[in-house]
């Protein structure tokens, strides 16, 4: 398995604003996965962030709106860009592991609010 | 597009007693991985249990079991002598072996442990 912490846990943040949210590994891992998670809603899919490409974005995302950065192998940016009280949700990081399904391990998620 | 449905958004069980929660999934691969989420209040999304669907024999881990159908793709969980700390929200997640390493979840289904 892997450790995966995230900052900031929690933040309550004013529309037209910016956050950048971290995820940290404890292990080199080469997929990493940016996950949102609406109040009361399952886990979609954001982008996926491999070390050293551009990040790919599933529909309804854009790389204006989420930037993502991926400087090395343990390490990943979100940020949510000019926020609207829509954006308030979970947001959630997660790895896959080499092996046989490449089982996905997740950060403890950042809890979003914005007013 | 792979879908994932959960039809059951709540569950009940007493403690000692044994619950399944059911998923369903629509996809036209022959192989991928099936997975078993759970997520606390905490929101820590924490992986119970994984079947590869090459595989017959159904997984398990310690007191979570698989019922797995490839031809009626069903997946459903089976949660022996129910505990209190098993109260959790469960998704169901599918991740194709050629679509990409990313997860597709179904809407989730909460569970209740009663004493």
């Amino acid at each position: 398995s892997a450790v995966i912490s995230q900052k900031p846990s929690r933040d309550i943040c004013q529309r037209g604003t910016s956050l950048t949210i971290q995820c940290q590994v404890d292990s080199q891992v080469t997929m990493m996965f940016w996950y949102r998670q609406q109040p009361g809603q399952s886990l979609t899919l954001i982008a996926t962030a491999n070390q050293g490409s551009e990040a790919t974005y599933e529909s309804g995302f854009v790389i204006d709106k989420f930037p993502i950065s991926r400087p090395n192998l343990t390490f990943s940016t979100l940020t949510v860009s000019n926020m609207s009280p829509e954006d308030s949700s979970i947001y959630l990081c997660s790895v896959a592991l080499q092996g046989s399904s490449y089982e996905q391990y997740f950060g403890p998620g950042t809890r979003l609010t914005v007013t | 597009a792979q879908t994932v449905t959960q039809s059951q958004p709540e569950m009940s069980v007493q403690e000692a007693e044994t619950v399944t929660l059911s998923c369903t999934y629509d996809t036209s691969e022959s192989d991928y991985y099936l997975f078993w989420y759970k997520q606390p209040p905490s929101r820590q999304m924490i992986l119970v249990i994984r079947q590869e669907a090459y595989k017959q024999q159904n997984a398990t881990e310690n007191r979570f079991s698989v019922n797995f159908q490839k031809a009626a793709k069903s997946f459903s969980l089976k949660i022996s002598d129910s505990q209190l700390g098993d109260a959790a929200m469960y998704f169901c997640a599918y991740r194709g072996r050629n679509s990409g390493y990313a997860l597709n979840f179904g809407k989730g289904t909460s569970l209740l442990v009663t004493p």
